[in-house]
């Protein structure tokens, strides 16, 4: 089980949008539409954005939006607001009951 | 009101064991999944493992297999998660969090669980 791939860090100015990857593979992003977006401020505990790929839970801002094509998952922010600053991490169901997650992305708004 | 209440924090010597609790409240325990994340200091997240607490069935991540064991106690709604033979690199904030593949809704507030001579 390798860790899903995401860029280190993204940013942009208030108002704009972020996009961020997340690749796996056949056998986890590619093979299943449980994917899954976790913010995560500093020395908070993760909350769920998006989970089965584009599916806000309740509560969930409608600028925070998912998609997956082939072995890549996205999270879109649009609108970028200063509390949308944090850590953002993907994961992805991997068959045989076994979950993997990806590197986590920084995102910085300017 | 719903939530999980993880134990507070442990030191451990390494070679050691630590078991960390959950408890669940204002939902029905045996309902959902309970999955164990751990997250060394600015490291990011990795899974360790889900228990059923209804049919007591679990999954480990590779790297935690014979190392972890997950447990529950229905009659208090409490989730475990004990990690043998420590080491430093075990050094992390442990967290609980509720759900299965379709995404994880509600977690614990962490544990801190402290490996040193």
């Amino acid at each position: 089980q390798s860790a899903l791939t995401q860029p280190p860090s993204a940013s942009g100015s208030p108002g704009q949008s972020v996009t961020i990857s997340c690749t796996g593979t056949s056998s986890d992003v590619g093979g299943y539409n449980y994917v899954s977006w976790y913010q995560q401020h500093p020395g908070k505990a993760p909350k769920l954005m998006i989970y089965e790929v584009s599916k806000r839970p309740s509560g969930v801002p409608d600028r925070f939006s998912g998609s997956k094509s082939g072995n890549t998952a996205s999270l879109t922010v649009s609108g970028l607001q200063a509390e949308d600053e944090a850590d953002y991490y993907c994961s992805s169901y991997a068959g045989s009951n076994l979950e993997v997650f990806g590197t986590g992305t920084k995102v910085t708004v300017l | 009101q719903v939530q999980l209440v993880q134990s507070g924090a442990e030191v451990k010597k390494p070679g050691a064991s630590v078991k960390v609790s959950c408890k669940a409240s204002g939902y029905t325990f045996t309902s959902y999944d309970i999955n164990w994340v751990r997250q060394a200091t600015g490291q990011g997240l990795e899974w360790m493992g889900w228990m059923d607490p209804n049919s007591d069935n679990t999954g480990y991540a590779q790297k935690f297999q014979g190392r972890v064991t997950m447990t529950r106690n229905t009659s208090i709604s409490t989730a475990y998660m004990e990690l043998s033979s420590l080491r430093s690199e075990d050094t992390a904030v442990y967290y609980c969090a509720r759900g299965d593949s379709s995404g994880w809704d509600l977690w614990g507030q962490g544990t801190l669980v402290t490996v040193s001579p």
